[in-house]
């Protein structure tokens, strides 16, 4: 069965250091998705980042960036130069991207990420 | 344009009560999800439409959950006899499958209080 582990429940950041959230996955599906949502204390999920385990390059977006390593199934999401703004949930989630999929979304535990003036 | 939108924001029952939580997702996405997402974890499938038919519904938890999606847009999770254990915040996405990503767009939640 699929299944998303993230081992950090709660991170202490300073302001405008880098910061990775560690994401592992378990799958035997050799199509899928990674995707990073954060959650604000607002609640809305906010989608951030997208790698597909096909693609050979890391994906980035903005100040965000996801280290996947495929041999490792390991998929961390770097943020550089944290902001205060940052401080929220991070999720990582799974998907399944074969034919007839339902596409539904595998969820990790989330990580809490408390960055400090 | 406009987001995800899920109605009421908070709902607060009694055990045993009746409780209907709208969605109303993305103009124009054909695949709409529910989740639930209990205190400090992460969300839990529960039903997935493709236009008006419910497409997979193996995550609802037993049959006091029912959802529908009649005109294949507007979708309506029904809980009935709610428990205290139904307690959760009831997360709603839509998304485009012919878009590249198929990334979901989430609303903000109902959140459940069974008393």
């Amino acid at each position: 069965a699929q299944k998303i582990t993230q081992t950090q429940p709660g991170m202490f950041v300073q302001e405008k250091e880098a910061v990775t959230l560690d994401c592992t996955y378990d799958t035997s599906d050799q199509s899928y998705g990674l995707f990073w949502y954060k959650q604000p204390s607002s609640g809305e999920m906010i989608f951030l980042i997208y790698q597909g385990s096909y693609d050979e390059q890391n994906a980035t977006e903005g100040r965000y960036s996801l280290n996947f390593q495929k041999a490792r199934k390991s998929a961390n999401l770097v943020i550089s130069a944290s902001q205060l703004g940052d401080s929220a949930m991070y999720f990582c989630a799974m998907r399944e991207d074969y034919m007839d999929s339902n596409y539904q979304l595998i969820w990790g535990a989330g990580t809490k990420l408390i960055i400090k003036p | 344009g406009a987001g995800v939108s899920q109605t009421p924001s908070n709902k607060v029952t009694e055990k045993g009560k009746y409780v209907e939580l709208r969605c109303d997702p993305i103009s124009g996405h054909t695949a709409l999800y529910w989740y639930r997402q209990s205190l400090g974890q992460g969300p839990e499938f529960l039903i997935y439409f493709q236009g008006t038919g419910a497409a997979d519904d193996s995550g609802l938890p037993n049959d006091r959950f029912f959802a529908v999606r009649p005109e294949g847009s507007v979708s309506t999770l029904k809980i009935q006899r709610t428990e205290r254990g139904d307690s959760a915040v009831y997360l709603c996405a839509s998304s485009d499958p012919g878009q590249p990503l198929n990334e979901q767009f989430f609303g903000p939640g109902t959140r459940l209080t069974v008393l």
